[in-house]
């Protein structure tokens, strides 16, 4: 299994709609977590730390559910910008810090 | 601005030649990451270095080697001992204590040809 798993999609939505996305991972060591977005052929670039409480930026909610080893992202009212690759990455606590980092999940938003 | 400068954007290489790939950062960041990202995987990490003069191997190391003389350089270099680098390769830093996110580069995509 691996330590962080994403659905790969890709996931096709039109305009105006929610999408929410999940990872899970698999250490309990798991201390920080993150969304990045990556365009087609670029580097990923961090969206959003996500905090314990859950966490708003905008349209984009997180929230990090520890029972249950998965992070969500909640992208409300989509625009043709979102459409990316959404990475989500988990820094382990083992001694020293780690970040594992998720497949990725497509998303496609069509007009 | 700050931030993190890999070059080249491009990068061809024969086989059996060794190249290297340039990552600079001016962020006064610590750690230094290299990671590489194959079609439809994540970023798999090959090695990092937390402080000047000291780096460590990360899960796919094999074939590859780096340097940190200074803070600001971690160059990373593809032998010929990697038997498949086509890829993307990804150059990060971040504050040592930081738990914050990556700053990456903007990348480097090698092809073997």
């Amino acid at each position: 299994r691996k330590e962080v798993e994403q659905d790969p999609g890709p996931f096709n939505v039109p305009e105006g709609a929610t999408v929410a996305f999940n990872c899970t991972y698999s250490n309990s060591a798991s201390q920080s977590f993150f969304w990045y977005r990556q365009d087609c052929r670029k580097e990923p670039k961090l969206l959003m730390s996500v905090y314990s409480s859950g966490n708003e930026d905008g349209r984009f909610t997180a929230q990090l559910n520890r029972a249950s080893q998965y992070i969500s992202l909640l992208i409300r009212d989509s625009k043709l910008s979102d459409s990316a690759t959404y990475l989500c990455a988990v820094i382990l606590n083992t001694g020293g810090f780690k970040t594992i980092f998720g497949a990725g999940t497509r998303l496609f938003v069509k007009a | 601005d700050g931030g993190i400068t890999q070059s080249p954007k491009y990068l061809f290489r024969k086989e059996g030649q060794n190249v290297t790939l340039s990552c600079e950062q001016n962020l006064n960041h610590d750690a230094m990451y290299w990671y590489r990202q194959d079609p439809g995987q994540g970023l798999r990490l090959i090695y990092y270095s937390q402080i000047v003069n000291d780096f460590q191997k990360g899960d796919i190391a094999e074939g590859y080697s780096v340097s940190r003389e200074k803070k600001e350089s971690f160059p990373l270099t593809v032998t010929s001992a990697q038997k498949n680098p086509t890829a993307f390769y990804l150059c990060a830093s971040i504050r040592t204590g930081n738990l914050s996110g990556y700053t990456f580069g903007s990348g480097t995509r090698l092809t073997v040809v």
